[in-house]
Order: structure tokens, then C-alpha cells, then sequence
């Protein structure tokens, strides 16, 4: 049973565009969101946060938008640089419960020059 | 001064044997864990340990026994390995469950 779930595998997109990515998540206790971007042969790299209290959260070209009643959450990245091709996954813990961060499938991002 | 590093980065062995992934944090995080990202490219919790104790263990095959000596290393070792466990395994820390996981860059280990 995924409960994060990233339902695009591959998206493309021009640079200086803006590249949207999406996450669904099932469990309504997840309190806490990250956005991880991989490169090949490296480990997952932290990106951005979000927290259930905001539904927003900006860090220079990288927003996250939470919509809890959706139970959906998003990264815009703009403008879209080429060096930002690589995949991208969501994960989702509760702040209250164990260690536990859920990841989605990933989705490959490439941005075309 | 890579911050969560794991060894060896190429593991290929073959059936049955036994071998182990070392992971070390030079963060001062309170927690570790082990991710497997298997063929389909999920990556999933193995084991969690938060100050050297075993808080997460994701029912998984008890041939998997991780070993915490003290808070900034997990060790994974891994008996009589089977085809299936061919996987890249990610160690990773922690803060707390409100910081984001730190990632090693893995250890791919093939099964013969």
C-alpha cells in the first residue's frame, strides 16, 4: 500500500520554464513533507520542507504548496535550469509518531536547453 | 568531509554469502537509518536507530541484523544473501523526526 504516491514518472520541460511536480499522499496523520532531488549514482538530496500549519513554502526558485484537504502537495521550480534535470521525490512523516519518512516513486525531470 | 558516508560503494558478491555495508555521520544527529531502493526505484525503510537503539525495523528478514556501536555509525550486515537483495541501500540521519534525513550516496550490491 504507497501511501506517498508520485504519479508522473517523467516530465519535460524548457528552460526558463516552470516545472511542477506532483505528490499525493493517503494518510491523513502525515504532518511533515520534504522534497528530495537525486542525481545518478548519489544519494538524495534535501531540497525543501513543509509543515502542515503553512500551505506554503518558498526557498529562492524552489516553492512547495500543501493542500491538506487534498491531501496533495507540490514543487514549482522556476525558472527551470538545465543542472535541476534529475529525479525528484516526496516523502512524508508524522512529526508525533516513529522515524518513519514514506517516499513516492520519484519523478525524472529534464529540462530541456 | 562528506557528512553521512557509506562503504563500499560497488558490492558484487554471490549467493550465500555474508558481507556488510558501514555507514558513519559526522553531523551530530541523534538518529540513523537504512533505505533500500530496489529495481522499481522505491526507496524504503529498513531500520531506524535513535541513539544507538532500534526504534524501526520494517519487517525485515532477520537475515538483515544493522549494528549501532555508538550514534554516528549503523552498520548493516547481511547473511546468506539472496538474489532478491540485490537493491542500492542508502544509510542515512537525522536530527530528530522533524528535520530532513541526510543521505550517503549508497552502496549498490549485486547478488550472483
Amino acid at each position: 500500500d504507497q501511501q506517498v504516491k508520485q504519479n508522473s514518472p517523467s516530465l519535460s520541460v524548457q528552460e526558463g520554464r516552470i516545472s511542477i511536480l506532483n505528490c499525493d499522499y493517503t494518510n491523513s496523520m502525515f504532518d511533515y513533507f520534504l522534497w528530495y532531488k537525486k542525481y545518478p549514482a548519489e544519494g538524495p538530496t534535501f531540497l525543501i520542507s513543509i509543515s502542515s500549519i503553512k500551505d506554503k513554502n518558498e526557498d529562492g526558485r524552489f516553492t512547495v504548496f500543501l493542500n491538506k484537504s487534498a491531501k496533495h502537495l507540490s514543487l514549482h521550480i522556476v525558472p527551470s535550469q538545465p543542472g535541476d534535470s534529475a529525479v525528484y521525490f516526496c516523502a512524508a512523516s508524522t512529526t508525533s509518531g516513529t522515524y518513519k519518512y514514506i517516499f513516492g516513486t520519484g519523478t525524472r525531470l529534464k529540462v530541456l536547453a | 568531509d562528506t557528512a553521512v558516508s557509506q562503504t563500499p560503494k560497488y558490492l558484487v558478491t554471490q549467493m550465500g554469502n555474508d558481507k556488510s555495508i558501514k555507514c558513519e555521520q559526522n553531523l551530530g544527529h541523534d538518529t540513523m537509518y537504512w533505505y533500500k531502493q530496489d529495481s522499481k526505484k522505491f526507496l524504503k525503510i529498513m531500520f531506524s536507530y535513535n541513539n544507538k537503539e532500534l526504534i524501526i525495523n520494517e519487517t525485515v528478514p532477520n537475515r538483515f541484523s544493522p549494528k549501532s556501536p555508538d550514534k554516528a555509525h549503523l552498520n548493516l550486515h547481511i547473511n546468506s544473501l539472496e538474489l532478491g537483495d540485490s537493491a542500492v541501500y542508502f544509510c542515512a540521519s537525522s536530527q530528530d523526526n522533524n528535520s530532513p534525513l541526510h543521505f550517503g550516496n549508497g552502496t549498490r550490491l549485486t547478488v550472483t
